[in-house]
């Protein structure tokens, strides 16, 4: 199984100010996938990132609002820009391990953003 | 576009009893991959679970068991034996085949009673 890691596990943020989460996996992976989970909501995907291309983007998602940056097999950056109440979430990133034979996809530990 | 329901918001379960959570599913594609994740308080999402559309048997890991009815696109999730810990969120998720992405079914809080 894949060991996923994410920074930080939680940020207090003010409106109108921009974080970037970190998600570190520890092995090689193709395919990383960023969710979002509003309170009391299901998870809905934002971006799938691969290594050296550009993030495909889910409906209602864009690239300004959440850039991604995926620079290597094991590590991936979500950016959620210019925050508003409405960002605050839990931001998950994940990894699909079904190329290496294993019918899976692992979560990281996930990111509770606050933004006040 | 795949869909996936869960119709129970929440359920109670008595310690040591058997608890069996509802999901069903919609696609057009043959091949799709059924998941089943726990997700407690922590916020964390555990995998507990997989189901293929050609396996044969039905899957089961430890206390969890996968009641899979192919016609009726169903994959029910079954925990034996409930414990304190087993009170969570679950979700209900599935991705077809050649198409990575999950889709979540709206999940259901279990709260397991001593």
């Amino acid at each position: 199984s894949a060991v996923i890691s994410q920074k930080p596990s939680r940020d207090i943020c003010q409106r109108g100010t921009s974080l970037t989460i970190q998600c570190q996996v520890d092995s090689q992976v193709t395919m990383m996938f960023w969710y979002r989970q509003q309170p009391g909501q299901s998870l809905t995907l934002i971006a799938t990132a691969n290594q050296g291309s550009e993030a495909t983007y889910e409906s209602g998602f864009v690239i300004d609002k959440f850039p991604i940056s995926r620079p290597n097999l094991t590590f991936s950056t979500l950016t959620v820009s210019n925050m508003s109440p409405e960002d605050s979430s839990i931001y998950l990133c994940s990894v699909d391990s079904s190329g290496r034979g294993y019918n899976e996809q692992f979560f990281g530990p996930g990111t509770r953003l606050t933004v006040l | 576009a795949q869909k996936i329901t869960q119709t129970q918001p929440g359920m109670f379960v008595q310690e040591k009893e058997a608890v069996t959570l509802d999901c069903t599913y919609d696609t057009s594609d043959p091949s799709y991959g059924l998941f089943w994740y726990k997700q407690p308080s922590s916020g964390e999402m555990i995998f507990l679970i997989y189901q293929g559309s050609y396996d044969q048997q039905n899957a089961t890991e430890g206390r969890y068991s996968l009641n899979f009815q192919k016609a009726r696109k169903s994959a029910n999730l079954v925990i034996s034996a409930s414990q304190l810990g087993d009170s969570a969120m679950y979700f209900c998720a599935m991705r077809v085949l050649n198409d990575y992405k999950l889709s979540f079914g709206a999940g259901t809080t279990v709260t397991v009673r001593a």
